[in-house]
């Protein structure tokens, strides 16, 4: 159980143009998602938080506009990379926190490797 | 943050040794915390957790100290195999109060045979 998806796995695309990244949680509910971003080794940096139904959190330094997210199900969040430049190439993360009592337990996605040409 | 000397970037160990990571967390208020690995190229995997009002926490072949006087996690490794190869993430959070975890800056574990 607990597992979390993330596709495509690995997307090449030019720069200027839009890149849509899903996670999904297959077999439990989450209605918290985060968003991570990881540069070669380096830790995981968080973008922002997802909850269901309403608008994302975003870190400081993060911009909303350029990182679209939207949670539009208790298993499904989207992180939209919008007019990327060779900079937004990085390894994007999800995970998902699983809404069962007494549990933090955040469960990631495979991640996925953007490049921008 | 991290103490000095305490956190090691790296670690290498011979096959069948056992293994210990160790961690600093920086926020006294963390109450739970999760160790991941996380291989080349994939995303981090659940090991292990503990809870603050635990010390110590037994898996397989795993086991996770927590020092809450010096703000310290350890993860232990026995019989570390090649397959453990990887790096290893310490995490903390808030129980339950739904924000995000926080990482450490992460060890890359290399097991030779």
């Amino acid at each position: 159980g607990a597992v979390v998806s993330q596709h495509p796995s690995r997307v090449i695309c030019k720069s200027g143009t839009s890149v849509k990244i899903e996670c999904r949680s297959l077999d439990f509910q989450a209605t918290t998602m985060f968003w991570y971003r990881q540069f070669p080794k380096q830790s995981l940096m968080l973008m922002a938080t997802s909850n269901e139904g309403s608008k994302a959190t975003y870190e400081q330094g993060v911009e909303k506009d350029k990182f679209l997210i939207n949670h539009a199900s208790l298993t499904l969040s989207t992180l939209t990379v919008t007019s990327a430049h060779p900079e937004d190439s990085s390894f994007y993360i999800c995970s998902a926190r699983w809404d069962r009592v007494n549990t933090d337990t955040q469960y990631f996605g495979p991640g996925t490797r953007l490049t921008v040409l | 943050g991290e103490s000095v000397g305490l956190h090691l970037p790296t670690l290498s160990v011979q096959e069948g040794d056992n293994s210990i990571i160790n961690c600093a967390y920086s926020n006294s208020a963390s109450d739970y915390f999760i160790w991941y690995k996380q291989e080349s190229g994939k995303g981090p995997q659940f090991i292990i957790d503990i809870r603050s009002n635990m010390d110590k926490r037994q898996g397989q072949r795993v086991t996770v100290l927590l020092n809450k006087t010096v703000k310290h996690l350890s993860l232990q490794i026995a019989a570390t195999q090649p397959g453990d190869s990887a790096v290893y993430f310490c995490a903390e959070n808030i129980n339950q109060a739904g924000t995000a975890l926080i990482f450490g800056k992460g060890t890359t574990l290399s097991v030779s045979s």
